[in-house]
């Protein structure tokens, strides 16, 4: 079935500086990507959807600036927290659209970022 | 008002009970409805998918849609304690757009 695979599965960080996350899709071609964002015993909550060579579209209230993200292939999509602060800290989730299975939603293991 | 509202639990059950879970929505416009399991510090899963109204079984799982109601519901029976987990539902108004998620029930099935 689609696999996406999401690295790094954790990560620690000081303020101020800035962490990338990776969203491989290793056996298909994900035309759209969403980035997630949950917090302890939460939903997720989309923070945007990145379509292959297309700027991002942010959810209301998600710094474009802060959050950046990247689509620049059928197989990537990178999201960088760019100058992280202890509040960035969460569990990221990237899922990928065109896996075909699964109604082409598959998820991305997570990203669990602490920010000391 | 959340467009999706879940009871978030946590829910405590015996090995072998059914489970009931639900979520209601406030959009008319949803047609997709997923159920999710995430374990913890994971990815969610698909577990069962529904589109309209009506009902879908897989193995000890069942999915109910009452689009009139605009209540979704997942059934797990003979539960097991490798169910443990939270459970999303989740809905979309078009068929690869974005999904729109539950709060998350968080289950428990002790043995």
């Amino acid at each position: 079935g689609a696999v996406v695979s999401q690295h790094p599965s954790w990560v620690i960080c000081k303020s101020g500086t800035s962490v990338k996350i990776e969203c491989r899709s290793l056996d298909f071609q994900a035309t759209t990507m969403f980035w997630y964002r949950q917090f302890p015993k939460q939903s997720l909550m989309l923070m945007a959807t990145s379509n292959e060579g297309s700027k991002a579209t942010y959810e209301q209230g998600v710094e474009k600036d802060k959050f950046l993200i990247n689509h620049a292939s059928l197989t990537l999509s990178t999201l960088t927290v760019t100058s992280a602060h202890p509040e960035d800290s969460s569990f990221y989730i990237c899922s990928a659209r065109g896996g075909g299975g699964n109604y082409g939603y598959t998820f991305g293991s997570g990203t669990r970022l602490t920010v000391v | 008002q959340k467009e999706v509202e879940q009871d978030p639990g946590p829910l405590s059950v015996p090995e072998g009970a059914i489970v009931s879970l639900n979520c209601t929505y406030s959009n008319s416009a949803f047609q997709y409805f997923m159920w999710y399991r995430q374990y913890s510090r994971k990815g969610p899963e698909l577990l069962m998918y529904t589109y309209s109204s009506g009902n879908k079984e897989d193995g000890r799982f069942t999915a109910q849609v009452d689009k009139s109601s605009k209540y979704i519901s997942l059934f797990i029976r003979d539960s097991q304690p490798s169910d443990s987990a939270t459970y999303l539902c989740a809905m979309s108004d078009n068929q690869g757009g974005k999904l729109i998620f539950g709060q998350g029930t968080e289950l428990s099935v002790k043995p």
